[in-house]
């Protein structure tokens, strides 16, 4: 299997637009995660999945942002507006019910200008 | 609130010597410990993990070492070499959620062997 796979890589767009990030999980894994990196806080939990239904999105820090998972193989993490401070890497990654650690994907460097 | 704190946010130290990197938990729900290694412009990855029944876990040059009562786990590299250089983050989980896997993470610590 490739792993986690997210696209795109970079993405650097300008305050008030709408910005899509998406990721593939592997094949077979029933949960999906959605994590933002800051120096301040670290790798922060955004939203989960367990076989496409999101389970806890408390981690999403205003309705500006939304997750979906229309099917086992893909999920969009949106932001609408996007904002300078939503600068960040934001991270995909995936599990099953029988690992105990999760699989990450290689990232989408957010830039906001 | 930060349920799981690295304070510090950098380490440096000799190739050769040990790298110790600390780790403090608040919620006395966690039940497993894990350890993820990043390189840059790359996603974190899987190093070593220790249940909450044990106390100690160790593979190959890393060891994590779990104090319960202190609610503080270690992550000990002996030697460290300058390929270990990377942030790492230190991630626990609560068996009794809905998810197998669902990780509070740290705010991660960039170690940093020097030749």
């Amino acid at each position: 299997d490739a792993g986690v796979i997210q696209s795109p890589r970079h993405e650097v767009t300008e305050m008030g637009q709408e910005v899509t990030l998406r990721c593939k999980p592997i094949s077979g894994h029933d949960y999906l995660f959605w994590y933002r990196q800051t120096m301040m806080r670290g790798l922060e939990l955004l939203i989960y999945f367990n076989n496409n239904v999101p389970i806890d999105d408390s981690g999403m820090p205003e309705d500006r942002f939304s997750a979906k998972m229309p099917n086992a193989s893909f999920s969009t993490l949106k932001i609408q507006p996007s904002e300078p401070r939503d600068s960040a890497v934001y991270f995909c990654a995936s599990s099953s019910d029988t690992n105990t650690e999760a699989f990450f994907g290689q990232g989408t460097r957010l830039t906001v200008v | 609130d930060q349920q799981v704190k690295q304070n510090s946010p950098s380490l440096s130290v000799q190739e050769g010597r040990i790298s110790i990197l600390n780790c403090d938990y608040t919620n006395s729900m966690f039940d497993y410990f894990l350890w993820y290694k990043k390189y840059p412009a790359e996603g974190p990855t899987f190093l070593i993990s220790i249940s909450s029944i044990k106390d100690k876990n160790e593979d190959g040059r890393f060891t994590v070492f779990l104090n319960k009562s202190a609610k503080h786990l270690s992550l000990h590299i002996v030697p460290s070499q300058p390929g270990d250089s990377a942030v790492y983050f230190c991630a626990a989980s609560a068996w009794g959620e809905t998810s197998g896997s669902r990780l509070t993470f740290g705010e991660g610590t960039q170690l940093t062997v020097n030749p």
